[in-house]
C-alpha cells in the first residue's frame, strides 16, 4: 500500500522567511496530493492540493510542487508569518474506479514562525 | 453548508465502557472516512465508505471497534470495551468522488480512564 514520508518534522524560522516542507510517496499510481493545515485543537484543513497532471501549483503565498519521476513534492510557503504556525500534513492518494479518494497522510511537520 | 458534523466535541469515560462517536457528512458527498489521530501515531485511517457500503477496514485496531453507516447522512463508529490506549482524537471527512479533497469535522476527543 501507499506510504508517504514527511521531513522535517520540525521547523523553526523566522517572520518573513520561506520554510520548505518535502513528502515522498511509494505507489507510483498515486495521482493526488492535497497539503493539510492543523492549527491546535483544530481540525485538519485544506490548503492547495496538486494533481499527476501538474507540476507546480500556487496560491498567493503557498505553492506546492510535484516530481512524479522521483516521487515526491514539497510545500513552500514564502513571507511566512506567525499565523503560519501550524502542524502541516501532505497526503497522497490513487482515485479509485468506484469514485473515491483514500488519503494516505505523512506524520505532519510542526511549523513555529517566529516573531 | 454546516460542514461534517461530529458529536460529542468531547467524551470522557471509564475503561470497559461503550463509546458511539457519530458524524454527518456533507449533503452530496459519496465518501466518508475515520481517521484516528495521536501524538505517537499521527493520522490513522481506520475505515472509510463509498456510497454508505464499507470498502476498507483494515486499519481499524481490533475487533472491539466498529462502524457502521446506515444511510447517506449518518455514520457511527463504536468501541466496546473501551480501553485507554484508545484515547485520541478521533476525526471523521467526507469528499465526492476524486476530485475534491477531504472536508474534516471538528473531532471527538476521547478520554479513557
Amino acid at each position: 500500500g501507499e506510504n508517504v514520508e514527511q521531513h522535517p518534522s520540525t521547523l523553526s524560522v523566522q517572520e518573513g522567511d520561506s520554510a520548505v516542507i518535502k513528502c515522498t510517496y511509494s505507489d507510483s499510481a498515486s495521482n493526488y496530493f492535497p497539503w493539510y493545515k492543523q492549527e491546535l485543537g483544530k481540525r485538519p484543513q485544506l490548503i492547495i492540493d496538486i494533481r499527476s497532471n501538474v507540476g507546480e501549483k500556487k496560491d498567493q503565498r503557498i505553492a506546492v510542487t510535484l516530481n512524479k519521476t522521483a516521487k515526491h513534492f514539497s510545500l513552500h510557503i514564502t513571507e511566512t508569518q506567525p499565523e503560519d504556525s501550524a502542524v502541516y500534513f501532505c497526503a497522497a492518494s490513487t482515485g479509485f474506479s468506484g469514485g473515491y479518494n483514500k488519503l494516505i497522510f505523512g506524520a505532519g511537520t510542526r511549523l513555529a514562525v517566529h516573531p | 453548508d454546516a460542514g461534517v458534523i461530529q458529536s460529542p466535541r468531547h467524551e470522557v469515560t471509564e475503561m470497559g465502557q461503550e463509546v458511539t462517536l457519530r458524524c454527518k457528512p456533507i449533503s452530496g458527498h459519496n465518501s466518508l472516512f475515520w481517521y484516528r489521530q495521536t501524538m505517537m501515531r499521527g493520522l490513522e485511517l481506520l475505515i472509510y465508505f463509498n456510497n454508505n457500503v464499507p470498502i476498507d477496514d483494515s486499519g481499524m485496531p481490533e475487533d472491539r471497534f466498529s462502524a457502521k453507516m446506515p444511510n447517506a447522512s449518518f455514520s457511527t463508529l463504536k468501541i466496546q470495551p473501551s480501553e485507554p490506549r484508545d484515547s485520541a482524537v478521533y476525526f471523521c471527512a467526507s469528499s465526492w468522488g476524486t476530485v475534491y479533497g477531504y472536508t474534516f469535522g471538528s473531532g471527538t476527543r476521547l478520554t479513557v480512564v
